[in-house]
Formats: C-alpha cells, structure tokens, sequence
C-alpha cells in the first residue's frame, strides 16, 4: 500500500532533551516535506526537499533541523525543543516537477512541557 | 511573499445543500496552484481539488468543484450535494513556483442533518 508513515505518532516530551520523527514513504517520491499544525494557524511549512542531499527551509524552520540521505526517509529532528514547539506535526510527499497531489502522513502529535 | 486568507472559520450546511468555502490569496508569482485539503476529526489530511494559474477552466473532482476568479485572486470550493460525512476542516494551500506550500487558517464545516 503506497503509504506515508510517521513515527512516533504521539510524544511526550521535556524541554530540551533531543528528539527525532522519523517519516518515510514507499512511492519513490523525490518531493517531501514537514509541517507544523497549530488552531487558527492552517499548516505551516517547516522544510522541504526536492531530492536526496536537497534541503530547503519553509516559513517556520527556526529550531528544527532535517536531512535527506535516503529517498524515502525524511527526519525531523528537533536538538532541544521548547514549549512553543508542542504541536502537530505532519510528513508529506509528492513525485517531484509539476505533479502537485502531494500524501500526507497520518500526524505526529507532539508536546513539550 | 504569499499569504492564503480563509474568512470564514465556521459554516453550517443543511444536509443535501450545495455550500461555498472562501479563499483568497495573494503572491507576486505569476505561475502558482491552489489545493484544497479536507481534514476530518481523525486528523489525516485528504486532497480535494487542484488549480493550476494558467489552467483556463475550473477544476472539478465529483462534488467537489473550485471557483477560480484570477483577477480576484479566489479560489472557492464550491461543494454540491452536502453530505454529513463533509463535516470536516477544510484548508485551501497555494504552491509557488519555488514549491513551498502555504495553507490558510481553515474553515471548520458542519453539515446539519
């Protein structure tokens, strides 16, 4: 099943202490992304790949760092997260050019006291 | 930079009603796409309809159809035939030229039996 995955799909976490959502995705997309979901705000961009080794940083990327080594994997990593950072998390993916139908992930809801 | 603004941030609809979800937009690029996304309760997020900027006809996914005013800089969803399983959030996105993705606030549609 062509799937976007994200993992953990809920965590509780403390100020400070280093954490990573893992995304991947099994349709050979060379197109993903991260977002950020909070009320009244939509989804906000965090980063954005166009291909492995090819990072971009959206409108939120202050205090979030990705990597892309792998095609299908996407890593969100978070060196020392804060309070403000307590939301939920979205992975997406789209076949790169002028395809536009872009999967998302099922959510990573995340809460940092 | 571009800005999505969804007006309205709760509608109701009678079941069987035809309802229109607001969008406008604002970006200095000349080539550009608009999405709508549907997000129920369960949180997934689920591609509706696109609408290229140079695409000279409105778009049209089954009941889903966008009302694509260029000069006006909207794209509504117009959504026929409501049904109880419509009510949902509903976010409108535009893409740029650059491929970020910038999504409004959302609207949050009940549809009453």
């Amino acid at each position: 099943e062509a799937q976007v995955t994200q993992n953990p799909r809920y965590l509780i976490t403390v100020t400070g202490k280093k954490l990573t959502v893992t995304c991947s995705q099994n349709m050979n997309h060379e197109y993903m992304s991260w977002y950020r979901q909070d009320p009244g705000l939509g989804l906000r961009q965090i980063y954005y790949s166009m291909n492995v080794e090819v990072t971009d940083k959206g409108d939120v990327p202050e205090g979030y760092k990705v990597s892309r080594k792998e095609k299908r994997n996407f890593p969100l990593i978070l060196e020392s997260p804060s309070p403000n950072q307590t939301s939920l998390y979205f992975c997406a993916s789209k076949l790169g050019g002028m395809s536009y139908e872009q999967y998302f992930g099922p959510g990573t809801r995340l809460t940092v006291t | 930079a571009q800005k999505i603004t969804q007006t309205q941030p709760g509608m109701f609809v009678q079941e069987k009603e035809a309802v229109t979800l607001d969008c406008t937009y604002d970006t200095s690029d000349p080539s550009y796409g608009l999405f709508w996304y549907k997000q129920p309760s369960s949180g997934e997020m689920i591609f509706l309809i696109y609408q290229g900027s140079y695409d000279q006809q409105n778009a049209t996914e089954g009941r889903y159809s966008l009302n694509f005013q260029k000069a006006r800089k909207s794209a509504n969803l117009v959504i026929s035939a409501s049904q109880l399983g419509d009510s949902a959030m509903y976010f409108c996105a535009m893409r740029n030229a650059g491929n970020m993705l910038t999504f409004g606030g959302g609207t949050r549609l009940m549809v009453k039996p």
